[in-house]
């Protein structure tokens, strides 16, 4: 079946501008995770979403990154006025969310580089 | 506080030999580990993982070893395969929760 998908694949900005990061998810996972790869680092988490219950947002790094999900399935990441150091991989994953640990591996998109000139 | 650690940034290994790539952790919490490999242009993908009540996983030419003890698990790859070359994520979680702890990644290149 399809695996998760990201939109765009690519992005660049001016700084101060608003971007907007897509993932599809894959069909039936209800959690879905946002993750962060700045260049040299490992996978930064920064939010979590499960079913219908509050996202978790303890790794959002600054008010000015959002996210939403409609519906139970796409996800929206927003950040707001860009800065150079939001420039990273931007990395979706999906699971099907039953409990975590051994039953819930995460499953990834391509990703969408995201570079703030 | 680096919880989950790959020290070594890249490993050249000849093809037909053994990778053998690291990985420590610190919070005794842990109790499920994971694999992920990542080629450029694409997500990681899930590779192969471990629970804590074991101490080897393996999935064909892929084995996984837990030290406890140690707070150590290593991938050994073997044979190494031209195809490997990718970087290499460890990670960690507590099972019954969702958040996976990332090393920064260890870049494989086996050389033919």
């Amino acid at each position: 079946g399809a695996g998760v998908s990201q939109s765009p694949s690519n992005k660049v900005t001016e700084k101060g501008k608003d971007v907007e990061l897509r993932c599809d998810p894959i069909s039936g996972h209800t959690a879905l995770y946002w993750y962060r790869q700045s260049l040299g680092q490992g996978l930064e988490f920064l939010i979590y979403f499960q079913g219908n219950s509050a996202p978790d947002k303890s790794g959002l790094p600054s008010d000015r990154f959002s996210a939403e999900r409609t519906g139970g399935s796409v996800s929206t990441l927003t950040i707001q006025r860009t800065q150079q150091e939001d420039s990273a991989v931007y990395l979706c994953a999906s699971s099907l969310g039953v409990g975590g640990g051994s039953t819930d591996t995460q499953y990834f998109g391509p990703g969408t580089r995201l570079t703030v000139l | 506080d680096q919880q989950v650690k790959q020290n070594s940034p890249s490993l050249s290994v000849q093809e037909g030999r053994i990778s053998i790539l690291n990985c420590d952790y610190t919070n005794s919490m842990f109790d499920y580990f994971l694999w992920y490999k990542k080629y450029p242009a694409e997500g990681p993908t899930f590779l192969i993982s471990i629970s804590s009540i074991k101490d080897k996983n393996e999935d064909g030419r892929f084995t996984v070893f837990l030290n406890k003890s140690a707070k150590h698990l290593s991938l050994h790859i073997v044979p190494s395969q031209p195809g490997d070359s990718a970087v290499y994520f460890c990670a960690s979680t507590t099972s019954g929760t969702y958040k996976y702890i990332f090393g920064t990644g260890t870049r494989l290149k086996v050389l033919a």
